[in-house]
């Protein structure tokens, strides 16, 4: 059973760019979740994807979108980047439909935005 | 909304020494509720859940939670802190319902002294 994966590990970009962001789910998840997590702070939950649908999102402007794949593995894409942007962004599979949940947390993708 | 309060943003603890890290949670319902250490640099790894039933939660590493409703509270306990627990804590709740948004708090830094 493999884990959950990201690339790339870091990344930076200048303001103003897009950025897109890649996971990979633990085997046999359906749900992945993405979090961003500034310097200092405790992960912030972007959005949410259940079989390739968005089931949920926090409070985070539409420039940050993101997709899921039949193979459950997603990206998140960020346009218009900003300064603010900058943190580690994690993402977490889950299986939904045991009726409790357990989010498994890829090492996550340190971006800076320069 | 559910939200997560740690009050104790930095702990140091001697080795050997007890530890108790605080947690305190708003939401209307039942949460789910969830313990979880990051390593510098690392992803987020679960060390403990509670979802229903027993209120005193056994967790990986030796450590266990308390889940105290009337104080609306989530401890995390450990009877004898080892140097390898140096790490960040973070308490979070997740919706008992709906798309599983988890909710984190800010963390704690724990810091282990010889």
């Amino acid at each position: 059973e493999t884990g959950v994966t990201q690339s790339p590990t870091h990344l930076i970009k200048t303001r103003g760019q897009q950025v897109t962001l890649r996971c990979s789910s633990q085997s046999g998840h359906n749900t992945v979740s993405w979090y961003q997590q500034a310097l200092g702070q405790g992960p912030q939950f972007i959005f949410q994807y259940y079989r390739e649908e968005e089931n949920g999102r926090g409070n985070f402007p539409p420039r940050f979108s993101g997709l899921q794949f039949p193979n459950y593995s997603s990206e998140l894409n960020v346009n218009a980047l900003e300064l603010d942007d900058s943190a580690l962004y994690l993402c977490a599979s889950s299986l939904v439909g045991q009726g409790h949940y357990e989010q498994y947390f890829g090492p996550g993708t340190r971006l800076t935005v320069t | 909304a559910q939200s997560v309060t740690q009050p104790d943003i930095h702990i140091t603890v001697s080795e050997g020494a007890s530890l108790e890290l605080r947690c305190n949670y708003s939401y209307g319902a039942t949460p789910y509720l969830f313990w979880y250490v990051q390593s510098p640099g690392q992803g987020l790894q679960l060390l403990l859940k509670y979802f229903s039933g027993d209120t005193l939660v056994q967790g990986i590493k030796g450590f266990e939670a308390e889940f105290k409703r009337s104080q609306s509270s989530f401890n995390l306990r450990k009877p004898s802190v080892h140097w390898s627990d140096a790490a960040e804590y973070f308490c979070a709740v997740g919706l008992s319902g709906g798309y599983q948004k988890v909710t984190f708090g800010i963390g704690t830094k724990l810091q282990v002294i010889p």
